[in-house]
């Protein structure tokens, strides 16, 4: 079934930590995005890609990097996890700008 | 600041009744969409209305765009206990896109 994969499904990661939260898509959608979900505060972008080689910065960009060597991949890397980092990470892909986003099923991250 | 913002913030109807919820947004847009999210798992689409349409029905779902106010609302008729979820719309201005904060439905048998 074609779609949006995320991985793992949650996890609880020490502080100081390096994480990388790994988001596939079959759909061969250009754009893809990071976001993160928080009791109160909605879905705050992270980073996006509009398509395989760039990046930018979303609205919350701080602590988190991403790559996109190709259309299909789009890791989400924290370098040294943070308790605040502690959320819901979902990824999203979209075919074209002005279309639907297709979302993953989230990453639940608990950082202790 | 959010793009989008929901109001209410909660609601909590019987089976069979409507169930509205509206998002105002703060810029123009090129369209506006709604999206369901079930407990645990990921937003998924609902319904996008154009920023030259006023209305769009698909299934149960009625959706209006309003763009002098800057606001749209989101209508589903005769609910089912399966349409609990929370409800979110997206403001689409050319590929910025603002999610409002969301309106968590409970629809009770």
């Amino acid at each position: 079934i074609a779609g949006i994969t995320q991985a793992p499904t949650s996890q609880i990661l020490a502080a100081g930590r390096r994480m990388t939260l790994r988001c596939t898509q079959d759909m061969r959608h250009n754009a893809m995005y990071w976001y993160r979900q928080d009791l109160g505060l909605g879905l705050r972008l992270i980073h996006y890609s509009n398509t395989a080689g760039t990046t930018g910065k979303g609205e919350v960009p701080d602590g988190y990097s991403v790559s996109r060597a190709n259309t299909d991949d789009f890791p989400l890397t924290l370098a040294s996890a943070v308790p605040s980092q502690t959320s819901v990470y979902f990824c999203a892909s979209q075919r074209d700008e002005g279309s639907p986003l297709h979302f993953g099923n989230g990453t639940r991250l608990t950082v202790t | 600041s959010q793009q989008g913002e929901e109001d209410p913030q909660a609601l909590s109807i019987q089976e069979g009744e409507n169930a509205t919820m509206n998002c105002s947004y703060k810029t123009s847009i090129n369209n506006l969409q709604w999206y369901r999210q079930n407990s645990g798992r990921g937003l998924v689409h609902l319904i996008l209305i154009r920023s030259n349409e006023r209305e769009k029905h698909s299934g149960r779902l009625r959706v209006t765009l309003d763009t002098s106010k800057k606001s749209s609302s989101l209508l589903i008729t005769a609910s089912r206990a399966a349409d609990t979820a929370s409800y979110f719309c997206m403001a689409d201005s050319w590929g910025k896109l603002q999610f409002g904060a969301g309106t968590q439905v409970v629809v009770t048998p």
